[in-house]
């Protein structure tokens, strides 16, 4: 059964001081891992999608990592702007195409 | 482009009644999902069509629920009886392909009493 499990579930950080958020993941055949951002009221914001091991992608601050087992959000300078709640998802070969979602970690940025 | 557009925003209603929740998709997009979120489970997938034919629905907790999308441009899910423990933001995606980046809606936010 695919998987997906997000750490911490909970992050506070200074402004600028910057950290790493974890996906880790299990799924047979990988086709894609994407991470949303959400705000408090609101649906999930897409961010990006990652292929294969070894890729990256950048948004601003953000940046994500891929590897055979987990993921990485990588938050660099964070501004208060920043803070929501950031979810991870797989989407497997085996499971005709949905996306199975992380619980999330949720970003506190102290200004 | 307007995005996804659910409605309601909100919907309070009591134990044992029908509620509707209505779903817009981006035009073009042939995948429609519908998700709950709770804090409990997070968000799970319900169903979701293709081309407006229901492919999965082995989410949807029991036959109280029923979704249908009778056209490319609109989809229902159906609670009856609604009972307390159905409280929950219900979203409506959309998305070229499969593996591709879903747009979210804003979510109903629904409330049995």
């Amino acid at each position: 059964e695919d998987q997906v499990t997000q750490s911490p579930e909970a992050l506070r950080l200074q402004e600028g001081e910057s950290s790493s958020l974890n996906c880790s993941y299990t799924v047979s055949g990988l086709r894609g891992l994407f991470w949303y951002r959400q705000d408090p009221g609101k649906g999930p914001e897409f961010l990006f999608t990652l292929y294969s091991a070894g890729e990256e992608k950048e948004k601003e601050r953000l940046k994500a990592t891929l590897t055979k087992k987990e993921s990485f959000l990588h938050i660099t300078a964070p501004k208060p702007e920043d803070s929501a709640t950031y979810l991870c998802a797989v989407h497997g070969s085996g499971n005709t195409g949905k996306l199975i979602f992380g619980q999330g970690t949720t970003l506190q940025v102290k200004p | 482009d307007a995005g996804v557009i659910q409605s309601p925003r909100h919907e309070v209603t009591e134990m044992g009644q029908e509620v509707t929740l209505r779903c817009k998709p981006i035009s073009g997009h042939d995948y429609l999902f519908w998700y709950r979120q709770t804090m409990m489970r997070g968000l799970e997938l319900l169903i979701y069509f293709n081309n407006n034919v229901p492919i999965d629905d082995s989410g949807m907790p029991e036959d109280r629920f029923s979704a249908k999308m009778p056209n490319a441009s609109f989809s229902t899910l159906k609670i009856q009886p609604s009972e307390p423990r159905d409280s929950a933001v219900y979203f409506c995606a959309s998305s070229l392909k499969t593996y591709y980046g879903y747009t979210f809606g804003s979510g109903t936010r629904l409330t049995v009493v």
